[in-house]
């Protein structure tokens, strides 16, 4: 089956940092462009960072500095740093892919997410 | 940073009707660079269209999208009662960065 499956979520305080993991299966994840979208409770989505075949990374402007987003390839596997967690970074973290039958700029495979709580 | 405006908030509207989503976007986007998702609740997004007008595989063919420039169209011919959902408006934009639209809520 095709899949990504987030973990690493939990309650962190703020200020405080927490690691996501994103495991493909599936598809040819070395040749496929990664991203990190996010969901409030009850909001829309965000778009958070991503990370290219050819490894440059790309962040919103929300989180550029305290995020940091990296690929394993032999392990199929995406993560998400996150340092400096402020309650506004509460929220469902999805993963999701680009590059398959769909180009690059559509996101076709998404993971079913991983809820990150930044409170005291 | 290009912003994408998603209209009406809420479409209201009964099994068998057509539904009619826009997405405006502050400046011109590649048609190639504009995507369309579903959501459900409790669920992730569902890529539905890519590439403004292309279905995404295994999508139905009462879903078609159309539009170029700044203005897009989602259109349901005939809703089912599994479309009852959130849909998104998804660009691909310059620095480079991805935005999506605020979400259209289609309901019963």
């Amino acid at each position: 089956d095709v899949q990504l499956v987030e973990s690493g979520g939990g309650l962190v305080q703020p200020g405080g940092s927490l690691r996501l993991s994103c495991a493909a299966s599936g598809f040819t994840f070395s040749t496929s462009d990664l991203h990190w979208v996010r969901q409030a409770a009850g909001k829309g989505l965000e778009w958070v960072s991503s990370i290219i075949v050819a490894g440059d990374t790309f962040y919103s402007g929300s989180v550029k500095g305290r995020f940091t987003v990296s690929r394993e390839n032999a392990k199929n596997s995406l993560y998400l740093q996150m340092n400096s967690l402020r309650a506004g970074d509460t929220a469902v973290y999805y993963c999701a892919r680009a590059g398959g039958n769909h180009g690059w700029y559509a996101f076709d495979i998404w993971g079913q997410g991983t809820m990150v709580t930044v409170s005291s | 940073e290009n912003v994408l405006t998603q209209s009406p908030g809420t479409l209201s509207l009964s099994p068998g009707e057509r539904a009619t989503l826009s997405c405006r976007a502050s400046q011109s986007v590649s048609s190639s660079h504009l995507a369309w998702y579903q959501q459900k609740p409790g669920q992730a997004p569902r890529l539905l269209i890519y590439g403004a007008s292309s279905r995404a595989t295994g999508i139905p063919d009462r879903f078609s999208g159309s539009g170029s420039g700044t203005d897009f169209t989602l259109t349901i011919t005939r809703l089912e009662p599994e479309d009852f959902a959130v849909y998104y408006c998804h660009q691909f934009g310059s620095s480079p960065t991805w935005t999506f639209g605020q979400g259209t809520k289609v309901e019963i």
